[in-house]
């Protein structure tokens, strides 16, 4: 079974600074894929950033990269710039390569916190 | 854009009445799924439908059930709620992958924030 450890259940972080979510996983599977969504408070789930373990890229959307090392089972969050907007849980998801059904695997969640 | 709708944002039950909590999506995606979010255990799958009448069971099936009768429609079911179900309960979709297609992400609803008493 698949498993996900985001080591850091709380973190803060100055408007404008950079801050780096940590994600691991174990896994025995070679090709999956992995996700970071964001819940802000109060509203929706929603997807941030994916990553297919074949690409050896790290995948980038705007202000929001990953780090990812798949030697190492690990795929942090690298948020540039940090805004107000970016306070919210961040979970740290992964879901094996299996044609038709992709259950998801969570992590705990790392509640962030942009201070002004 | 993908519209995952559920049915209530707050709902309040008594201990052993039958709950339902109803899930619709408007694009047509095969797979549905509900989650339980709890804090300081992230989600957890209690199940999932890849198709009408079609159901596996997740990680913590047990207490609940579900029903798809419909493509757009999974309800999650508590047949004799309990205190120990007072959760966040959040409904996702996706469409299925298909050989040679690209991945597709799970699209999620607001939530339905559940209270047991």
């Amino acid at each position: 079974a698949q498993t996900v450890t985001q080591s850091q259940p709380e973190m803060s972080v100055q408007e404008a600074e950079t801050v780096t979510l940590s994600c691991t996983y174990d896994t025995s599977e070679n090709n999956y894929y992995l996700f970071w969504y964001k819940q802000p408070p109060s509203r929706q789930m929603i997807l941030v950033i994916r990553q297919e373990a074949y690409k050896q890229q790290n995948a980038t959307e705007n202000r929001f990269s990953v780090n990812f090392q798949k030697a190492a089972k690990s795929f942090s969050l690298k948020i540039s710039d940090s805004q107000l907007g970016d306070t919210a849980m961040y979970f740290c998801a992964f879901m094996k390569h299996v044609w038709g059904n992709t259950p998801l695997v969570f992590g705990k969640g790392t509640r962030l916190s942009v201070i002004a | 854009d993908v519209k995952v709708t559920q049915s209530s944002r707050y709902l309040v039950k008594r201990t052993g009445e039958k709950v339902f909590l109803e899930c619709v999506q408007d694009m047509d995606h095969e797979n549905m799924f509900w989650y339980r979010q709890d804090p300081g255990l992230g989600l957890r799958l209690i199940y999932f439908s890849y198709d009408v009448k079609m159901k596996e069971k997740g990680d913590i099936p047990e207490g609940y059930s579900v029903s798809r009768e419909k493509k757009e429609r999974f309800s999650l079911i508590l047949e004799s709620a309990s205190t120990n179900q007072t959760s966040m309960y959040l409904c996702a979709s996706s469409l299925r992958i298909h050989p040679g297609q690209g991945i597709y992400e799970q699209y999620f609803g607001p939530g339905t924030r559940l209270t047991v008493t």
